[in-house]
């Protein structure tokens, strides 16, 4: 079946635009998280969905920076008045379900957003 | 808070031969899992091996083991007759949280030698 996937793959824009980042997750799935990672660094936790409902935001780092998931599925991660700090690769991944007990999280390829 | 720490930026491996990758971690819970990820050139994470910190044997996955050691909360993957698709950047992460959040360390760097 068709895995996680993240559109776009690579997004260059100019310091101080919006942008958004969509995540398709594998169907079914009703845990959704975004990661970024930056350049010769691991992945940092930004967001945490269950089903519709962000359960765990901790890891925003500002609120220029936020995400939804409206019907469950879909996830958008929208950044305002970007920074050249905020060039890195956003992962999204998805499990069956999030909570306590083992879940494997599925990674999508990710978007490398570049801020020039 | 939660940490992870890997401490090898870069090894290297003569192909067939075995390495060890180091990881150490701090945590507060007193339930959680490990795990190993790859992550080739294609940026997409892979998940190698799992382990539940309340299971005292070490896991095995084919030519991936780890070593865990609890006390010294340190979990070192193994990787025997390395071959030249190992080659990659191998990740160790900690999940955490009522939501099964992860933290990864900074990462390892395996380049394999043929």
């Amino acid at each position: 079946g068709a895995g996680v996937s993240q559109t776009p793959s690579n997004k260059v824009t100019e310091k101080g635009k919006y942008v958004e980042l969509r995540c398709d997750p594998i169907s079914g799935h009703t845990a959704l998280y975004w990661y970024r990672q930056s350049l010769g660094q691991g992945p940092e936790f930004l967001i945490y969905f269950q089903g519709t409902g962000a359960a765990d935001d901790s890891g925003l780092p500002n609120d220029r920076f936020f995400a939804v998931r409206p019907e469950g599925s879909v996830s958008t991660l929208k950044i305002q008045r970007t920074e050249r700090g905020d060039s890195a690769v956003y992962l999204c991944a998805s499990s069956p379900r999030g909570g306590l007990g083992y879940n494997e999280q599925f990674f999508g390829p990710g978007t490398r957003l570049t801020v020039l | 808070a939660q940490t992870v720490t890997q401490s090898q930026p870069e090894m290297s491996v003569q192909e067939a031969e075995t390495v060890t990758l180091s990881c150490t971690y701090d945590t507060s819970e007193s339930d959680y899992y490990l795990f190993w990820y790859k992550q080739p050139p294609s940026r997409q994470m892979i998940l190698v091996i799992r382990q539940e910190a309340y299971k005292q044997q070490n896991a095995t996955e084919n030519r991936f083991s780890v070593n865990f050691q609890k006390a010294a909360k340190s979990f070192s993957l193994k990787i025997s007759d390395s071959q030249l698709g190992d080659a990659a950047m191998y990740f160790c992460a900690l999940r955490h949280g009522a939501g099964n959040m992860l933290t990864f360390g900074g990462g390892t760097r395996l380049m394999v030698k043929p």
